[in-house]
């Protein structure tokens, strides 16, 4: 069972446009939802790191939202550039004491000139 | 400051061979992970310490050992490696759990035959 979907998985936009992108869990209760940002080869590096407090979070051009009610995150990329071509992966903690953090399969963005 | 630091980047090994894949991190970070990551699918921990001197199993741990050396240091040893262990291997290393922000190394890409 996949506890956290992203859609969609992959998105082609033209640089300066701007761009959603959807991630929706079942994990619950959770402590805090994270988007990545994973360039090709690259590790993944953190964008956002939200608490279920919390509804909005931005980081640059970067602004994730949160609705705990209806289990669902979004990443809004504005004004797209070149080098926002990268997987983006959302990622959820449960509530419970253990380590783990489930993450998404990811949404591949590929932004053209 | 280099972050997290992975050896060796690549890696070709045959079935039943044996290897260790080295990671450190320079952050004086208490916590470190393991994980995979498998196209189409999300990252999975492997193993984790959560502070110099212990280790614990994650979600995908058979067929992988580990040992934490020293605060610095983490280590991912495939005893006799199988081709379902073709994958990319990032190790991680947080300040502590919970919120913590991860930070990830640049991957090991590990091919099985």
């Amino acid at each position: 069972k996949n506890q956290v979907e992203q859609s969609p998985q992959s998105l082609i936009i033209l640089e300066g446009k701007n761009c959603t992108l959807q991630c929706n869990y079942t994990v619950s209760p959770f402590s805090n939802l994270r988007w990545y940002k994973q360039d090709t080869g690259r590790g993944p590096v953190s964008l956002t790191i939200m608490t279920f407090s919390e509804n909005t979070k931005s980081n640059g051009r970067y602004t994730a939202t949160l609705d705990a009610d209806t289990k669902q995150s979004s990443l809004h990329i504005t004004a797209s550039q070149l080098s926002d071509s990268a997987s983006y992966i959302c990622v959820v903690r449960g509530m419970d004491s253990s380590y783990k953090l489930i993450f998404g399969s990811g949404t591949r963005l590929l932004v053209r000139p | 400051n280099a972050g997290v630091t992975q050896t060796p980047k690549f890696q070709v090994l045959k079935t039943g061979q044996s290897m260790t894949l080295q990671c450190a991190q320079d952050m004086n970070h208490n916590s470190m992970y393991w994980y995979r990551q498998d196209p189409g699918m999300g990252l999975r921990l492997i193993y984790y310490s959560a502070s110099e001197g212990t280790t614990d199993k994650g979600e995908v741990p058979n067929g992988y050992n580990v040992s934490r050396l020293n605060k610095r240091e983490f280590s991912l040893r495939l005893e006799s490696a199988a081709p379902s262990q073709t994958s990319v291997y990032f190790c991680a290393s947080a300040e502590g759990q919970g919120t913590y922000e991860q930070f990830f190394g640049p991957g090991t890409r590990l091919t099985v035959l």
